[in-house]
């Protein structure tokens, strides 16, 4: 079972910061957030992972709080085109450490 | 680079057929896995492999067969194929360090009636 709580479905407007909430209250101390998206029909599609610091890449930040129970990610700009849904992912690092997709955030950007 | 590819994009199979999907990638990862994504749902993991000759099991193995011989390849044998197994698959790779983030190819639709 996922290890994570994210709400169903949120909407956004066009170039407005979209925000995604993830709850992960068992996270263990070894164990990372992860985020990707899949956009409708394709494979999923990495965007930022973290241990306890905030991150920052080119598509995303990954706001993680201090007791690491519960991270927001940050699109800062919103387009269409991330409309997507949106997997928050707890895990180890390795390769063989297993991805647990839940049913994710459908997040519907709106022009 | 192509990234992570996979042949065919669709296919249909009656049951009790048997298919092999092919999934290649050319970023010299190690680890290569296979999914599937049944309608509204997540993906479940089916194989994985850890590198040429090693495989293991994931959630949902029944009905399925892995190989791999080489670093590139991760065919996914799908042997008497039944109803259940209408799915789209996925595979995904990640290299041995790093973030060991995957990769995903741009998955196959199989359809079993």
């Amino acid at each position: 079972d996922a290890k994570t709580t994210q709400p169903p479905s949120m909407d956004c407007a066009e170039g407005r910061a979209a925000n995604l909430p993830c709850n992960h209250s068992t996270i263990s101390g070894n164990e990372y957030v992860y985020w990707y998206r899949q956009i409708h029909s394709q494979g999923p599609q990495y965007i930022i992972h973290g241990l306890k610091n905030n991150e920052t890449n080119e598509m995303a930040s990954l706001i993680i709080t201090e007791d690491r129970k519960s991270s927001t990610l940050i699109l800062p700009h919103a387009t269409l085109r991330d409309t997507a849904v949106y997997y928050c992912i707890v895990r180890r690092q390795g390769g063989s450490e297993k991805l647990v997709f839940g049913k994710g955030t459908k997040l519907t950007v709106n022009p | 680079n192509a990234g992570v590819t996979q042949t065919p994009k669709f296919r249909i199979l009656k049951i009790g057929q048997s298919m092999t999907l092919q999934c290649a990638q050319d970023m010299n990862h190690n680890y290569m896995y296979w999914y599937r994504q049944d309608p509204g749902m997540g993906l479940k993991l089916i194989y994985y492999s850890v590198g040429a000759g090693i495989t293991d099991k994931g959630e949902v193995p029944n009905g399925y067969n892995v190989s791999r011989s080489t670093t590139e390849d991760f065919p996914l044998r799908l042997e008497l194929a039944a109803p259940s197994q209408t799915s789209v698959y996925f595979c995904a790779s990640t290299a041995l360090a790093g973030g060991y983030e995957q990769y995903f190819g741009p998955g196959t639709r199989l359809t079993v009636t």
